[in-house]
């Protein structure tokens, strides 16, 4: 298995701009998270879907973020519209079950100028 | 709300000393499991070692193990014959088998293995 997809890697875009960041899960995966992490917050949890349906949004920043499952191996997360302060490292991560650990992609570092 | 606390921003140990993590975390709930997970400069997040809350024996896996004390609610991580490779981000994380079953995190140590 080609482990947990994220792209782009780098993205680069100025402020105002929408920025839209995919996640392919591990094939039969059920669960998907969405991370940010920064210096001064660490790693922190913005959505949390089970089976396609959102869990927990309650740390999404703003209705500035958005995220989507269209299907069961596929997500993304929107920006609309970027700010300079939304410079991060956006982690996805997928799990089999409730319980057990998550498989994380290797991020894509935003840079909003 | 459940938490999970790491004490120390940074560590630093010579390369083949042992070293340990700490991490606290707060829940309610009696059943649960706990994760170490590695982040190295190429910055993929790796999982290290798991932790069932309702086994008493603690995990080891090689060189890592921990030492799980559910009524103190503390999980640390004791790397022995430290190696440089071992330079990273250490995160404890933690989610509950029930309710929401979040994979919350603690804000990491950085540990430098020095040569």
């Amino acid at each position: 298995d080609a482990g947990v997809i994220q792209s782009p890697r780098h993205e680069v875009t100025e402020m105002g701009q929408e920025v839209t960041l995919r996640c392919k899960l591990i094939s039969g995966h059920n669960s998907l998270f969405w991370y940010r992490q920064t210096m001064m917050r660490g790693l922190e949890l913005l959505i949390y879907f089970n089976n396609n349906v959102p869990i927990d949004d309650s740390g999404m920043p703003e209705d500035r973020f958005s995220a989507k499952m269209p299907n069961a191996s596929f997500s993304t997360l929107k920006i609309q519209p970027s700010e300079p302060r939304d410079s991060a490292v956006y982690f996805c991560a997928s799990r089999l079950g409730g319980n057990k650990e998550a498989f994380f992609g290797q991020g894509t570092r935003l840079t909003v100028v | 709300a459940q938490t999970v606390t790491q004490s120390q921003p940074e560590m630093s140990v010579q390369e083949a000393e042992t070293v340990t993590l700490s991490c606290t975390y707060d829940t309610s709930e009696n059943n649960y499991y706990l994760f170490w997970y590695k982040q190295p400069p190429s910055r993929q997040m790796i999982l290290v070692i798991r932790q069932e809350a309702y086994k008493q024996q603690n995990a080891t896996e090689n060189r890592f193990s921990v030492n799980f004390q559910k009524a103190a609610k503390s999980f640390s991580l004791k790397i022995s014959d430290s190696q440089l490779g071992d330079t990273a981000m250490y995160f404890c994380a933690f989610v509950t088998i029930q309710g929401a079953q979040k994979l919350v995190f603690g804000q990491g140590t950085r540990l430098t293995i020095n040569p």
